[in-house]
């Protein structure tokens, strides 16, 4: 079956450095993969999206690669401040709206000043 | 523009009571989603409806029902509510029906006793 694997610990980074995230995926050729960040008590935001047939991906201080020999996604913050501490999810889909997308569990960053 | 809006925010219901959770959006989006989040376990998508007057069955539909109300609205039903369904409940948007840009309500936190 398809499965999603993200960091199941909490990221604990200083203030300024630049935090990775990793979505691992098995069993599942994704069309693009969405990253989203939910705080506590609230709904997800989607934050980027990238496609199969690209590298890397920019917004801002936010950079996502997706390797998909590798079945892997990772998610960068750069210049990391206290205020981007939060729940990261990472959700790969499929082609059509029959390809249910699927949500990884999250990974909890914690920015430290 | 509201977004996404979800009532009631919180709910106590007893084993085998029902309710309905209402859920609507002001963003002309096509498609709708409900999810369930559960600790560890990540997003789960219950039902969708893809465009008005279409809903499909997600990754856990057991126990609940749905409606495509208008396109606005989308509403879960559980009819005889079980321990097993307490959870955090959200309610998502997009534009279009391949669940890219999802757009999320603030949850209903339903518990079971």
């Amino acid at each position: 079956s398809q499965k999603i694997e993200q960091n199941s610990e909490a990221l604990n980074i200083q203030e300024g450095k630049t935090a990775t995230l990793t979505c691992n995926y098995t069993n599942y050729s994704p069309a693009y993969l969405q990253w989203y960040r939910q705080d506590p008590g609230r709904g997800p935001v989607f934050l980027l999206l990238i496609r199969e047939n690209e590298k890397e991906k920019r917004k801002e201080r936010l950079k996502v690669t997706f390797d998909t020999t590798l079945k892997q996604s990772l998610f960068h913050i750069t210049a990391s401040q206290p205020a981007d501490s939060a729940t990261y999810l990472c959700a790969p889909g499929g082609y059509s709206s029959a390809s249910k997308i699927i949500f990884g569990s999250g990974t909890r960053l914690s920015i430290r000043p | 523009n509201a977004g996404v809006t979800q009532t009631p925010k919180f709910q106590v219901l007893k084993t085998g009571q029902s309710m309905t959770l209402q859920c609507a959006q002001d963003m002309n989006h096509n498609s709708m989603y409900w999810y369930r989040q559960d600790p560890g376990m990540g997003l789960r998508l219950i039902y969708y409806s893809a465009s008005e007057g279409t809903t499909d069955k997600g990754e856990v539909p057991n126990g609940y029902n749905v409606s495509r109300l208008n396109k606005r609205e989308f509403s879960l039903r559980l009819e005889s509510a079980a321990p097993s369904q307490t959870s955090v409940y959200f309610c998502a948007s997009s534009e279009a029906g391949n669940q890219e840009t999802q757009y999320f309500g603030p949850g209903t936190r339903l518990l079971v006793l």
